[in-house]
């Protein structure tokens, strides 16, 4: 079985200072993990995925699977990063293969203050 | 840019009646895809389909749902005798490839009376 668990519901933080928003996974197989995000009144957008190790508007995620996490950070958090954060996990087959279904943590309301 | 895009953007239903949700998928792409999320609650996925058939299903989508890609561009999301707690977002999703990034809708809201 899949899941994902992010712990916070709600994260605030002040302009400029570094943020990590939490993500762990449960998954017996080779996971894909990414972070999806949904802006105020707009859909939910890709933000990262781990297998292509971009930066996106200064966040980084780094799988680690020893301790089966994915956490979403950055280093100076700006007022227009405030959202809605999702981790998602998709499950690779022996051959590498995207599943294609994506299961979603709980997500975590990002409040960036001036 | 390209966009997923689903109609209506609000439904309101009177339990125990059919309801339709409509998307109109990436027009290159080739895996279709819907979630529901429960106020409060967690995007949960629904169902893929591709090459016109479903390629896996929660346990969610029971008997009661269906879908259906009637035309080239359109993908259907059927509930029939919906129930109270079949109130949610729905979103629609779809991708060029399997292990490419989904792309979402904005999602129908639907209440059920």
């Amino acid at each position: 079985a899949q899941r994902v668990t992010q712990p916070e519901k709600l994260l605030s933080v002040f302009k400029g200072a570094p943020v990590e928003l939490k993500c762990n996974y449960s998954y017996s197989g080779s996971p894909e993990l990414f972070w999806y995000v949904q802006y105020s009144r707009q859909r939910l957008q890709l933000l990262l995925r781990h297998i292509s190790r971009e930066s996106i508007k200064g966040f980084t995620a780094d799988l680690n699977k020893g301790e089966t996490s994915f956490h979403l950070k950055k280093p100076f958090a700006q007022e227009e990063d405030s959202a809605m954060y999702y981790c998602a996990l998709s499950g690779r087959g022996a051959g590498g293969t995207s599943y294609g279904k994506l299961t979603f943590g709980q997500g975590t309301i990002l409040t960036v203050h001036p | 840019e390209p966009e997923v895009t689903q109609t209506p953007s609000h439904q309101v239903t009177q339990m125990g009646q059919e309801v339709i949700l409509r998307c109109v998928p990436i027009s290159n792409h080739l895996y279709f895809y819907w979630y529901r999320q429960i106020l409060g609650q967690k995007v949960e996925f629904l169902v893929s389909f591709y090459n016109n058939e479903i390629s896996e299903k929660s346990e969610i989508f029971d008997d009661q749902f269906s879908v259906e890609r009637p035309d080239g561009s359109n993908f259907t999301l059927k509930i029939r005798s919906t129930k109270l707690e079949d109130s949610a977002m729905y979103f629609c999703a779809s991708s060029r490839e399997r292990d490419q990034p989904q792309h979402f809708g904005d999602g129908t809201r639907l209440s059920i009376l």
